[in-house]
């Protein structure tokens, strides 16, 4: 069984950048698919992007082109999503889930972006 | 990018009765399509992939069919814990998308 254990909440104003990571325990990692989906409060799942670590190749949803960096570290197995240019539309609780068909999910990160 | 569209926004249903929700793509997403559940203040489980595989755990009330552009998740006899909010994911190629979602709420 994955677990994805995810790095703190954070707080941090417009224009700056947060990097969220996300430790994967159990299974296969470096084969596997890690994706990146937020939640602004009180709305739908977005897709933000992904990677699979052994490719080390990113895709990245075509509104946060830019401004989005995913990575992954296949000796500590843990995936990180930077997002830069931060505005309170940032706002959201962020998720890193694993497998093609997104089977397992971190806890989530809230990211608030506020002056 | 593929456009995923769900109906109902919401359904009221009465406990023990049955549902279904739709999900359709704004093009072929082949059988690569899975559902969610979402409870307040949880991460969202993954119910159904490959259009009509029940993911590990999961109630075989949980049903899913459709592929193409046309996708079901049937729900029999809804239990207490099922009034969620459920959302369907295509991952046909890289560019994953979500659709906005169906709340089920108790009527």
């Amino acid at each position: 069984q994955v677990q994805l254990v995810q790095s703190g909440a954070e707080v941090k104003k417009p224009g700056s950048s947060v990097k969220v990571s996300c430790k994967s325990s159990g299974g296969t990692f470096s084969t596997t698919t890690i994706s990146w989906v937020r939640q602004a409060p009180g709305q739908g799942l977005e897709w933000m992007g992904g990677i699979i670590p052994l490719f080390r190749t990113s895709h990245y949803a075509q509104k946060l082109q830019g401004r989005l960096t995913i990575t992954a570290d296949e000796s500590t197995r843990t995936a990180y999503m930077e997002l830069s240019s931060l505005t309170s539309g940032d706002t959201a609780l962020y998720y890193c889930a694993s497998g093609a068909s997104s089977k397992d999910w971190g806890q989530g990160t809230l990211v608030t972006v506020s002056s | 990018e593929i456009v995923m569209t769900q109906s109902p926004a919401t359904l009221s249903v009465s406990p023990g009765e049955g549902v279904t929700l739709s999900c359709r793509a704004s093009q072929s997403v082949n059988n690569n399509l899975a559902w969610f559940q979402q409870k307040p203040g949880q991460a969202p489980r993954l119910l159904i992939y490959d259009a009509s595989s029940r993911a590990s755990g999961v109630s075989d009330r949980f049903s899913g069919s459709g592929s193409g552009t046309e996708f079901t998740l049937t729900i029999s006899s809804l239990q207490s814990e099922d009034f969620a909010v459920y959302y369907c994911q295509q991952y046909n190629n890289w560019l994953r998308t979500f659709g906005q979602g169906t709340r089920v709420e108790i009527k």
